[in-house]
């Protein structure tokens, strides 16, 4: 079946835009995570979806990440007031469920800040 | 909080030798560790996990790894590695029954022929 999708693959925006990373997961998957990957902090953890229950925001740096998840499918991660700093692969992955089920990664979105 | 830790950013060895990429987590009541893999330019898969029972893992693909709690580590190993093994390696970790995946800074594996 088809796997984790993410649009756009590439997305170049100019510092202060804000920008929306999409994610596709598995069917019937229904645990979403995002994760980001940078040189200077390497894979860290963003947020998390469950079902119908609140998302973990524990790892979003700031006030201007935000995101959501709509019918329990597709999510979208929003970056509001885009800074260099921002400038990383945004990867999403999705379960199962929650607990020990295996991450399936997307293949991930650059965002470029220039 | 949990945390990992890999040892060796870069591990250069030649094609058909063994090979070890380092792995060791903060000690948790309850932990499951896992071993991802990144191709040039594509996305992360899972290569192994441990969750419970035997120690020893092993991937389709030859590579094994130890969950040693004693020692606090994941070690993976490969006794004969190929050209096609290059990648970066990145050992994870949770705990409990909440799978917020916590990651080590990554290996990144050159081999030479």
């Amino acid at each position: 079946g088809a796997g984790v999708s993410q649009s756009p693959s590439n997305k170049v925006t100019e510092k202060g835009k804000d920008v929306e990373l999409r994610c596709d997961p598995i069917s019937g998957h229904t645990a979403l995570y995002w994760y980001r990957q940078s040189l200077g902090q390497g894979l860290e953890f963003l947020i998390y979806f469950q079902g119908n229950s609140a998302p973990d925001k524990s790892g979003l740096p700031s006030d201007r990440f935000s995101a959501e998840r709509t019918g329990g499918s597709v999510s979208t991660l929003t970056i509001q007031r885009t800074q260099q700093e921002d400038s990383a692969v945004y990867l999403c992955a999705s379960s199962q469920q929650m607990g020990t089920d295996t991450q399936y990664f997307g293949p991930g979105t650059r965002l470029t800040v220039l | 909080a949990q945390s990992v830790t890999q040892l060796d950013s870069q591990v250069p060895v030649f094609e058909e030798a063994p090979v070890e990429l380092r792995c060791n987590y903060s000690s948790s009541v309850s932990v499951y560790l896992f071993w991802y893999v990144q191709y040039p330019n594509q996305g992360l898969q899972l290569l192994l996990k441990y969750l419970s029972g035997s120690t020893l893992v092993e991937s389709i693909n030859g590579f094994e790894a130890e969950f040693n709690k004693s020692q606090t580590s994941f070690h993976l190993r490969k006794p004969s590695v190929h050209i096609s093994d290059t990648a970066e390696y990145f050992c994870a970790a949770t705990s409990g029954g909440y799978n917020k995946l916590i990651f080590g800074a990554g290996t990144r594996l050159a081999v030479h022929p």
